[in-house]
């Protein structure tokens, strides 16, 4: 089985500064990682996959993640965040070759003037 | 291409009462899933269609929880007696073979 762990439940920050979402994973086979964003009224819209090669994967609207297999990580990184990023994020992890998604928490971010 | 359609978006209804929640995936999509999020916490893994088949259940919280796919193409998920705990945003998604799954905007029950 995995699991996912969002430590950070809500992040504000400054318009324009960078911000860096947390995602820590568990699991005993060999995994595929993925982020979402729900922006308000809307559903889940994937932001980015990693599911082998390169452990840095870019994804839509300026975000990227890295993948860290001996910390067993994902975090997600943007280095200037604008209002309209203001969503809540939802890290997942299948494992390799499955379908079923393993959520995190989700972590509300908060972008300010 | 539209996407995954989840109707209604809101239900309000009684606790004893039954509803009943339809998902039209993207077309071509063989897989369809079920996933429900109870407030404040993470988005859980109910059952994945194949086609018509069901092909994992095992996250349908009780025999209350009924789900379907006639015919292959749209699904409903109908939950009779609705208790309390029932409460939350059911989100639909569906997915060619392989890919990652495109969702709904959900459906929020509220049960009173």
């Amino acid at each position: 089985a995995q699991s996912v762990t969002q430590l950070d439940s809500q992040v504000p920050v400054f318009e324009e500064a960078p911000v860096e979402l947390r995602c820590n994973y568990s699991s005993s086979v060999s995994v595929y990682l993925f982020w979402y964003v729900q922006y308000p009224n809307q559903g889940l819209q994937l932001l980015l996959k990693y599911l082998s090669g390169s452990t840095l994967v870019k994804g839509i609207n300026g975000f990227e993640a890295e993948f860290n297999k001996s910390q067993t990580s994902f975090h997600l990184r943007k280095p200037s965040v604008h209002i309209s990023d203001t969503a809540e994020y939802f890290c997942a992890v299948s494992k390799r070759g499955g379908n079923k998604l393993t959520f995190g928490t989700g972590t509300q971010l908060k972008v300010e003037l | 291409e539209a996407g995954v359609t989840q109707f209604p978006s809101h239900s309000v209804i009684e606790k004893g009462q039954t509803v009943t929640l339809r998902c039209d995936p993207i077309s071509g999509h063989d897989n369809l899933y079920w996933y429900r999020r109870v407030m404040g916490k993470e988005i859980k893994f109910l059952l994945h269609f194949v086609k018509e088949s069901k092909q994992d259940e095992s996250g349908m919280p009780n025999n209350r929880f009924l789900a379907e796919r006639t015919g292959g193409t749209y699904s409903t998920l109908k939950v009779q007696p609705a208790e309390l705990e029932d409460s939350g945003v059911y989100f639909c998604a569906s997915s060619q073979e392989a890919g990652p799954p495109n969702f709904g905007a959900g459906t929020r029950l509220s049960v009173l």
